[in-house]
């Protein structure tokens, strides 16, 4: 069974920090994750990566920046955090397959808040 | 770009009633749909995914989903809910250029009394 890792279920930080949120995924996938996860708004794209070293800015990636420096971590973080980025953070990973088309396996998510 | 829509943000049965949770998509080429779930507590679980082949899909515990392309509608079914069922449940849609990203909905969390 797919095991995606996230470092921390609960964190606290305050304004202007700098925050990193860890994933780790023990199944050799290429493609990870960073959403959040907001009430009415589901869940929301941040960056991804498709191999070690390669980033994509999904849809909302303002304030936030990745690092994929091995295959099994994806790294996110929260350059200088602030309050409107207090969220729950999901990480997931899948292979690429036929037609890109393969599902997703999630974290159990980490929920960030900023004082 | 692609938006996902789902119109129930909150339901509430009783259980053995049937379930309809809609989902909506704006994009008209080639989609991928997935249904997940997310129980109290836990991660997020794929409950069914339709990529071709018959619009009916069934997927774990009972839910079945039926893609109508005309509609742009993926809606999740099951005929008889349990307590169990209580989770939040997310549509995604994948649109098949657009490499392996997921568009999700905002979610419909379903309650249901014993």
């Amino acid at each position: 069974d797919v095991k995606v890792t996230q470092s921390s279920r609960y964190l606290v930080k305050r304004t202007g920090e700098k925050v990193f949120l860890e994933c780790v995924q023990d199944m050799d996938h290429e493609n990870m994750f960073w959403y959040r996860q907001d009430p009415g708004l589901g869940l929301r794209l941040i960056y991804f990566s498709y191999d070690v070293k390669m980033k994509e800015k999904g849809d909302i990636p303002e304030g936030y920046s990745v690092s994929r420096e091995k295959k099994e971590r994806f790294s996110l973080i929260l350059e200088s955090a602030s309050t409107n980025q207090t969220s729950m953070y999901l990480c997931a990973s899948s292979t690429p397959g036929q037609g890109m088309n393969q599902p997703q396996h999630f974290g159990d998510g980490t929920r960030l808040s900023i004082l | 770009a692609q938006s996902v829509s789902q119109h129930n943000h909150h339901v509430i049965l009783s259980e053995a009633a049937s379930l309809e949770l809609g989902c909506n998509y704006s994009y008209g080429g080639t989609v991928n749909l997935f249904w997940y779930v997310q129980y109290p507590g836990q991660h997020l679980q794929l409950l069914l995914k339709y990529f071709s082949g018959d619009p009916l899909v069934k997927g774990i515990k009972g839910f079945e989903a039926e893609f109508i392309k005309s509609k742009f509608s993926f809606n999740l079914r099951k005929p008889s809910v349990q307590w169990s069922d209580t989770a939040e449940y997310f549509c995604a849609v994948n649109d098949a250029n657009a490499g392996n990203m997921l568009t999700f909905g905002g979610g419909t969390r379903l309650m249901v009394k014993p």
